[in-house]
């Protein structure tokens, strides 16, 4: 399997439900980013964590990353149709790995129903 | 005020063809990079500039060949297109810091599509 991986692959949910995503990776970390796509447009970055943190929050977004699990997950509380769209974990490798680029996971698909 | 665009958006040519794809940023940023989208969404960097040098050539085939002008400019030239080469074709910007990756801005993208 691929560094950074989302699961679920799709998740259908009405709208003012919450929302979970959780991406896994294997190797050691900066950073670890989530990036949402519209169908047809590019990604647009939504919240980056660092590899000393365990939970940041931006709106109704909330990212945690547990390092000894290598896992992160997003939560969107209340959602709503605009949410609709895929999202990406990211994930920045330590300059000592040789590893200067991020590496995408393959998304979870998210639609919110009205 | 675009912030990352590319050119064209949508590319539609023979097997056997040669293109070019451009992509420009506004953002002042040091690194460009070029990734590529299958159908299945699973998105995959090609190359990286840094300061118009190239950091990251990740086993693209040498039909691909980025070049940069400058270092508000990445532009992805194909030769000899075959159909496996239909995808999106993402272009990102970012500021790297002490090796470290911040966030990426990305293009529009550009679908291209090999008949």
């Amino acid at each position: 399997s691929q560094q950074g991986e989302e699961d679920p692959q799709a998740l259908s949910i009405q709208e003012g439900e919450n929302a979970t995503m959780n991406c896994s990776y294997k190797t050691s970390i900066n950073n670890l980013q989530w990036y949402r796509q519209n169908s047809g447009r590019g990604l647009v970055h939504l919240i980056l964590i660092r590899s000393n943190e365990r939970e940041k929050h931006s709106g109704r977004l909330r990212v945690t990353l547990d390092t000894s699990k290598k896992s992160s997950s997003l939560l969107i509380t209340a959602s709503r149709a605009a949410d609709t769209a895929s999202y990406f974990c990211a994930t920045d490798a330590p300059k000592d790995t040789g590893r200067r680029a991020l590496t995408f996971g393959s998304g979870t698909r998210l639609q919110v129903q009205p | 005020d675009t912030a990352v665009s590319q050119t064209p958006k949508y590319l539609v040519t023979q097997m056997g063809n040669d293109k070019s794809i451009k992509c420009e940023q506004n953002l002042g940023h040091d690194t460009m990079y070029w990734y590529k989208q299958d159908s299945k969404k699973f998105l995959k960097i090609m190359f990286s500039y840094n300061n118009k040098e190239l950091i990251i050539n990740e086993t693209v085939p040498n039909r691909f060949s980025p070049k940069s002008p400058d270092k508000a400019h990445l532009n992805l030239h194909i030769n000899s297109l075959e159909l496996g080469d239909s995808a999106v074709y993402f272009c990102a910007s970012s500021q790297r810091t002490s090796g470290r990756t911040d966030t990426q801005y990305f293009g529009p993208g550009t679908r291209l599509t090999v008949l």
